[in-house]
């Protein structure tokens, strides 16, 4: 299994501001997960992010809007730049471990 | 890309009573599984099923995946069982695709 940690839990930001949220995990993994969930809808991919390599981005989501850092094994960032209202949701990092999906606890955005 | 749909999408239940959601997906997958988001957002995987049927306490999941679908039972269902019932699924590659989710209430 993993346990993951994030920070923050939430935030409240001003339009036009930026967002850095963290991502630990207790175990070293290959590939780390951010998701996206709107408010009342499902979880959406925004990006795989994989130790020493660029990070692969779904259509519709791109570097400039959300920057993704990979550090090392245990760790990831998530940024997510010149923020709006829409983008106000729960921000989670995954990571999985034979066949098995885990999430954080999530950060709650909300933007003003 | 592969389809995931869930129903029903809401369920109202009374303490103690039991029920059955599903999960169809419109292609064949080598990953299924089943999360809760409890109302605090938390996410926990409660199965990994791409096939077969597996239990654990009230809770039950039976996958056929060559019918492409899943099936998740919760019996006696309890307050703590509310929120939010997910199923996901990975065709090739890593990318797990969600439903659209069951939103469970238990009354007491």
């Amino acid at each position: 299994s993993a346990v993951i940690s994030q920070k923050p839990s939430r935030d409240i930001c001003q339009r036009g501001t930026s967002l850095t949220i963290q991502c630990q995990v207790d175990s070293q993994v290959t590939m780390m997960f951010w998701y996206r969930q709107q408010p009342g809808q499902s979880l959406t991919l925004i990006a795989t992010a994989n130790q020493g390599s660029e990070a692969t981005y779904e259509s519709g989501f791109v570097i400039d809007k959300f920057p993704i850092s990979r550090p090392n094994l245990t760790f990831s960032t998530l940024t997510v730049s010149n923020m709006s209202p829409e983008d106000s949701s729960i921000y989670l990092c995954s990571t999985r471990s034979t066949d098995t999906q885990y999430f954080g606890p999530g950060t709650r955005l909300t933007v003003l | 890309g592969i389809q995931v749909e869930q129903s029903p999408p809401d369920l109202i239940l009374q303490e103690g009573a039991n029920s059955t959601l599903r999960c169809n997906f419109s292609d064949s997958v080598n990953n299924l599984q089943w999360f809760h988001q409890n109302p605090w957002g938390q996410l926990i995987n409660l199965f990994y099923i791409p096939s077969g049927t597996k239990q654990n306490g009230r809770l039950s999941a039976t996958t056929v995946a060559t019918e492409r679908y899943s099936l998740l039972y919760i019996s006696s269902s309890q307050t703590t069982d509310s929120g939010v019932y997910f199923c996901a699924v990975v065709r090739g590659g890593n990318k797990l695709v969600f439903g659209a989710g069951t939103i469970l209430r238990v009354k007491s």
